[in-house]
C-alpha cells in the first residue's frame, strides 16, 4: 500500500511553454500533498504544501504565479510549471500523506518516482 | 534554525565491505528521524524510523542508530551490494506539524 504515481517521468519542452505534472496517491486518500524541486546532487527542497480543496503554501522565494499547484481531490494533485525556462530544469517530486487511516502513518510522506523537466 | 547535516558527502566502498554514514541534526521538537535510499532518478524510499525511544532499528543490511542526547544517528550498511550505489536521506520530523527538515544527502557509490 501507499502507493504514489507522477506523470510524465520525463519531460523536455521548448522555453515559454507551460508544463503539467501530476501526482496520485494511488490506494490511498491523501490529506495533504506536498511538492519539491531537487538539482543535482542536492536534496529536496520543498516548494510548496496544499490541501485538497484549499489554497497551495508556498515555500519562501517559490513564486506561486509560476508553480500553479492545484489539489482537486484526495488523489490528485498538479504542478503547473508556467512559462518553463531552463533554469527550471530540473527533477521535481510530489509526495502525499493519508488521511487517518490505521494502517498508514498520518505522519509519513510517501513519495513519487519523481518527474525530470527539462527546458530546451 | 532547524537543520539536518549528513557526511560524508560522498562514499566509495568496494562490494562486501560495510560503512556507516553519519547524521547530526539540530531539529525541535522532534517527533521521529528516517533513513531514505534515493536511487539515481527516482523518489526516495523510507529505510528506517526511529522515535525518540529507539537506540536502535534495523532492516535487512541497514541498521540505523539514534542517540537523542547527542541528537546523532547513523547508517550502517552491512556486506555491502552494488545495487547499493544511491544517495542516502536522513530526514527528521517535527511533532506537532510533521515537517520534514531534509539533510544534505550522503552519495555512496560501491564498487565491484
Amino acid at each position: 500500500g501507499a502507493v504514489v504515481s507522477q506523470h510524465p517521468s520525463r519531460v523536455i519542452c521548448k522555453s515559454g511553454t507551460s508544463v503539467k505534472i501530476e501526482c496520485r496517491s494511488l490506494d490511498f486518500q491523501a490529506t495533504t500533498m506536498f511538492w519539491y524541486r531537487q538539482f543535482p546532487k542536492q536534496s529536496l527542497m520543498l516548494m510548496a504544501t496544499s490541501n485538497e480543496g484549499s489554497k497551495a503554501t508556498y515555500e519562501q522565494g517559490v513564486e506561486k504565479d509560476k508553480f500553479l499547484i492545484n489539489h482537486a481531490s484526495l488523489t490528485l494533485s498538479t504542478l503547473t510549471v508556467t512559462s518553463a525556462h531552463p533554469e527550471d530544469s530540473s527533477f521535481y517530486i510530489c509526495s502525499a500523506s493519508p488521511r487517518g487511516l490505521r494502517t498508514l502513518r498520518s505522519d509519513t510522506q510517501y513519495f513519487g518516482p519523481g518527474t525530470r523537466l527539462t527546458v530546451l | 534554525k532547524n537543520q539536518v547535516e549528513q557526511s560524508p558527502q560522498s562514499l566509495i566502498i568496494l562490494e562486501g565491505k560495510n560503512c556507516t554514514l553519519q547524521c547530526n541534526y539540530t531539529v525541535s521538537p522532534f517527533s521521529n528521524l528516517r533513513w531514505y535510499k534515493q536511487d539515481t532518478g527516482r523518489g526516495p524510499v523510507s529505510l528506517t524510523i526511529m522515535t525518540f525511544s529507539e537506540n536502535t532499528k534495523s532492516n535487512g543490511r541497514y541498521t540505523a542508530t539514534l542517540d537523542a542526547d547527542t541528537k546523532q544517528s547513523s547508517l550502517h550498511i552491512t556486506a555491502s551490494q552494488l545495487s547499493d550505489s544511491a544517495s542516502y536521506i536522513c530526514v527528521v520530523i517535527t511533532s506537532g506539524t510533521y515537517k520534514y527538515i531534509f539533510g544534505t544527502g550522503t552519495r555512496l557509490k560501491v564498487l565491484a
